[in-house]
């Protein structure tokens, strides 16, 4: 069965530094990508999708890129603040004909002022 | 974005009843909606995909008499949690996306915490 890492539960980062949030994939490489913010007691809200094709996305202080040869996505966050604080989840949808999100763990990012 | 709403935000039953959870796309039309699972510190876990007009599709481990979904509009699905039990506590949560909206982001709702006592 597929498998989704996201190898650090927590991370704390100083203020201004650059947060690296990783996601790892077991067998087969999905069809795409997705990384997601969740609030503590709400619902995630999407922040950056990437393509099986793809390298890289940006938005804004966000990036995202996609190696399907390591099965691993990498999410930045540059300039960070502590408006940044929260739990990002990355999501994968394994097959074009099927559009469940299988979801990582989580890792719960705090920005230190 | 679009936009979903989910209601009520918080519940708490008694062991033994019944509890619904609505799930509302408020500026579009979704012919599919899923559900997920949230317990503390772990990630999201589907339970099942809401069909409109047809009958919902679980995922393996999710008994379907005591998740009871129904999707009887373009813009509502409902989850009915049967015979509520304090193992069934958790932190529920619906997402839909846009029509044609493949390859896209999911919009999802804010949450429900189903507390049974």
């Amino acid at each position: 069965s597929q498998k989704i890492e996201q190898n650090s539960e927590a991370l704390n980062i100083q203020e201004g530094k650059t947060a690296t949030l990783t996601c790892n994939y077991t067998n087969y490489s999905p069809a795409y990508l997705q990384w997601y913010r969740q609030d503590p007691g709400r619902g995630p809200v999407f922040l950056l999708l990437i393509r099986e094709n793809e390298k890289e996305k940006r938005k804004e202080r966000l990036k995202v890129t996609f190696d399907t040869t390591l099965k691993q996505s990498l999410f930045h966050i540059t300039a960070s603040q502590p408006a940044d604080s929260a739990t990002y989840l990355c999501a994968l949808v394994w097959d074009f004909g099927n559009e469940k999100l299988t979801f990582g763990t989580g890792t719960r990012l705090t920005i230190i002022p | 974005g679009a936009v979903v709403s989910q209601h009520p935000s918080w519940v708490i039953c008694k062991s033994g009843t019944s509890v619904k959870i609505e799930c509302r796309s408020l500026d579009f039309q979704a012919t599919t909606m899923f559900w997920y699972r949230q317990f503390p510190k772990q990630s999201l876990m589907l339970m099942a995909t809401s069909n409109e007009g047809s009958k919902a599709t679980y995922e393996q481990g999710v008994e379907k008499d005591k998740f009871l979904i129904n999707h009887a509009s373009l813009t509502l699905s409902t989850l009915t949690v049967t015979s509520a039990h304090p193992e069934d506590s958790s932190f529920y949560i619906c997402s839909a996306r846009v029509p044609g909206g493949w390859g896209t982001e999911a919009f999802f709702g804010q949450g429900t915490r189903l507390t049974v006592v």
